[in-house]
């Protein structure tokens, strides 16, 4: 089984700061990695995604993600923050394995607050 | 290219009552995927359906059940709802070749339930 861990559950920054949201992971297998973003009321929009080849990703909206294998962390960055940012981040993962039941398991969520 | 639509938006049933909650897939995804998303916590895998058989599922009882159509929309049912059940179900979709990728998931906007 796999478990994601938000350590943070709010993070507040000041407009133009730099943000880190940070998100460990437990598995016995290789998993993908996800970041999602959701604005109030609506579904789960995907930043980005490591699944294999360099551990830097880069995804929407100026957001990247680094996957450290050794400390099972794919932690997220955002060297400048918008108000529009204001949202919950969700990190999430998948087993890698051929069948097609590629369920999510979602950490709880940190929620992003940009003040100007 | 149409997104991934559920409905209602919002719902409001009573304990006891049974519910069917409604989604269309994105166009040419075979494969849809529920989850149940309580206030202030990630979204948990329910199950997922994969060419209208039940591919994989979450701990959840047996009262919720789902159903995959010829077009690959989806029904989620849940039968005697209790309080708990009050949450934000979210449907996503995926177009899943088997033995390739990671299957990125796309989420609707969800429907709101609440049960009292």
């Amino acid at each position: 089984a796999q478990s994601v861990t938000q350590l943070d559950s709010q993070v507040p920054v000041f407009e133009e700061a730099p943000v880190e949201l940070r998100c460990n992971y437990s598995s016995s297998v290789s998993v993908y990695l996800f970041w999602y973003v959701q604005y109030p009321n609506q579904g789960l929009q995907l930043l980005l995604k490591y699944l294999s080849g360099s551990t830097l990703v880069k995804g929407i909206n100026g957001f990247e993600a680094e996957f450290n294998k050794s400390q099972t962390s794919f932690h997220l960055r955002k060297p400048s923050v918008h108000i529009s940012d204001t949202a919950e981040y969700f990190c999430a993962v998948s087993r890698v394995s051929s069948g097609s039941a590629r369920q999510l398991t979602f950490g709880s969520g940190t929620q992003l607050t940009v003040l100007p | 290219e149409t997104g991934v639509t559920q409905s209602p938006t919002h719902l409001i049933k009573t304990r006891g009552q049974q519910v069917t909650l409604r989604c269309s897939s994105q166009s040419g995804h075979n494969t849809v995927s529920w989850y149940q998303q309580a206030l202030g916590q990630g979204p948990q895998f329910i199950f997922q359906y994969y060419r209208e058989e039940e591919n994989g599922r979450g701990n959840f009882p047996p009262r919720f059940s789902g159903l995959q159509f010829p077009n690959y929309s989806s029904e989620l049912n849940v039968n005697a709802l209790e309080l708990d059940d009050s949450a934000l179900y979210l449907c996503a979709s995926s177009l899943v070749v088997l033995g390739q990728g990671a299957h990125e998931q796309y989420f609707g906007p969800g429907t709101r339930l609440t049960v009292t």
